[in-house]
């Protein structure tokens, strides 16, 4: 148990629908990312908050949108994704962003678009 | 650019040591750590390096240099479920998290 949970675990699409991913974390932090994990290719840092307010945005296409409403809880709006979004998206937290930032991860949702 | 390079897949057998190596270019340094990532599961830290030397935490040490942008991951003892992937990842200027591919460790009786 990492504190860091993530729903749905799994999820299926088709490109035109629109669905959500949604984090939680139980450990007091200030700072939540989201990561696409790609078979055999390194994390990709898509979004991270810090005190509900968005820091990063790595070039994300729009179809991707964030949201944090409090430091607790990170969304990831999905509409009109493409095939080569299936993936597994994490969500991580950490106390801020500072220098030692360890980042506590979420166990994933593992997406499939179709 | 910022690169991680680290080997995609390694095997070694039950009991022995098992020595991953990592090595980075990067735009500053603040540290590097180490995540373990069981298939299916969330990446979960390992390890920690911000100065030249080794660390060691029971069956597993991390090593930094630097100078040479070089770190590896050593696992003693080994046991199948260190089977896993290990990921490198090195905090730069801007206290971003850099990741490497990650190296797939397999195991075998």
């Amino acid at each position: 148990e990492t504190g860091v949970t993530q729903t749905p675990r799994h999820l299926v699409m088709g490109m035109t629908n629109k669905k959500s991913l949604k984090c939680e974390q139980h450990l007091g932090h200030n700072a939540m990312y989201w990561y696409k994990q790609s078979a055999k290719k390194p994390l990709e840092l898509m979004f991270v908050y810090n005190f509900k307010e968005q820091t990063e945005n790595n070039s994300v296409p729009s179809r991707f949108s964030p949201e944090c409403p409090n430091s607790s809880h990170l969304f990831l709006h999905l509409h009109t994704l493409q095939p080569e979004d299936s993936a597994l998206y994490l969500c991580a937290s950490s106390p801020g962003l500072a220098e030692y930032n360890e980042q506590f991860f979420g166990p994933g949702t593992r997406l499939t678009v179709l | 650019g910022q690169n991680i390079d680290q080997p995609t897949e390694m095997t070694a057998t039950e009991g022995a040591i098992v020595q991953i190596n990592c090595t980075y270019q990067t735009s500053g340094f603040n540290g590097l750590f180490w995540y373990q990532q069981h298939a299916g599961e969330a990446p979960t830290f390992l390890s920690y390096n911000v100065l030249d030397g080794l660390e060691e935490k029971g069956r597993f040490s991390s090593f930094l240099s630097r100078s040479k942008g070089y770190s590896y991951l050593l696992l003693k003892e080994l046991q199948m479920k260190d089977s896993a992937s290990y990921l490198c990842a090195v905090l730069d200027s801007n206290y971003q998290l850099i990741w490497g591919a990650g190296t797939k460790l397999i195991i075998k009786p």
